[in-house]
């Protein structure tokens, strides 16, 4: 069975933190990782990768995935309180024409000012 | 996401009755997927096509129905068998090769 685990449940922290937000997965058939956030409705999609050790950056959010050690990290430098959301991680799996995803449990990032 | 119609976004049901969640795409895309969320946990598979008249179970199937009659429409149907239907729904159309899912506004169902 495809398993997601991220890691913290959830996290408090202040306006100008630095925060990581943590993805574990066991799945068979890795297609690509992929992260969302999610603000009281729709999840909206931030980002997906495929290849190891290549960083990905959208403004003060970035992450990397290591498939070698099956996990993938979300940075968010200078947290604002607009931050403060459930961050979904997922894990696309599946052969040559479908792709599946799997989601873990989500983390809940507040951003007090 | 523009291009993607959930409805209604709230619905109230009475214990054992059917209710249908409209999902509507205008973005040409193959495939739909409808995952449902509970509190606190993050999505899960329902039932997902990728092709007109075609449609595969995810994960958690059991008292849900689907039908893709077009391709811009994929309506799920939460039966009276659904032990414990109070949910948020959300669909998502997707290319058949899969990447990104980008999804509609949701639906959530209460079960009164």
């Amino acid at each position: 069975e495809d398993k997601v685990v991220q890691s913290p449940l959830s996290l408090v922290v202040h306006e100008g933190d630095t925060v990581t937000l943590n993805c574990s997965y066991e799945v068979t058939n890795f297609r690509s990782l992929l992260w969302y956030k999610q603000e009281k409705k729709a999840p909206t999609f931030l980002f997906m990768l495929t290849s190891s050790g290549i960083e990905k950056k959208s403004g003060r959010l970035s992450s990397i995935l290591d498939k070698k050690e099956l996990f993938s990290i979300l940075n968010i430098t200078a947290t604002q309180t607009g931050d403060s959301a459930v961050y979904l991680c997922a894990v696309e799996t599946g052969g040559t024409s479908y792709g599946k995803l799997t989601f873990g449990q989500g983390t809940i990032l507040t951003v007090h000012p | 996401d523009g291009g993607i119609t959930q409805s209604p976004k709230y619905l109230f049901r009475k214990e054992g009755q059917n209710v249908t969640l409209s999902c509507e795409q205008n973005l040409n895309h193959d495939a739909m997927y409808w995952y449902r969320q509970d509190p606190g946990q993050g999505l899960r598979l329902i039932y997902y096509s990728q092709i007109v008249n075609d449609f595969q179970k995810g994960d958690i199937a059991e008292g849900y129905s689907v039908s893709r009659e077009k391709k811009e429409s994929f309506p799920l149907t939460v039966t009276s068998a659904q032990k414990n239907p109070t949910a948020f729904y959300l669909c998502a159309p997707s290319w058949a090769r899969g990447g990104e899912l980008f999804f509609g506004e949701g639906s959530r169902l209460t079960v009164l």
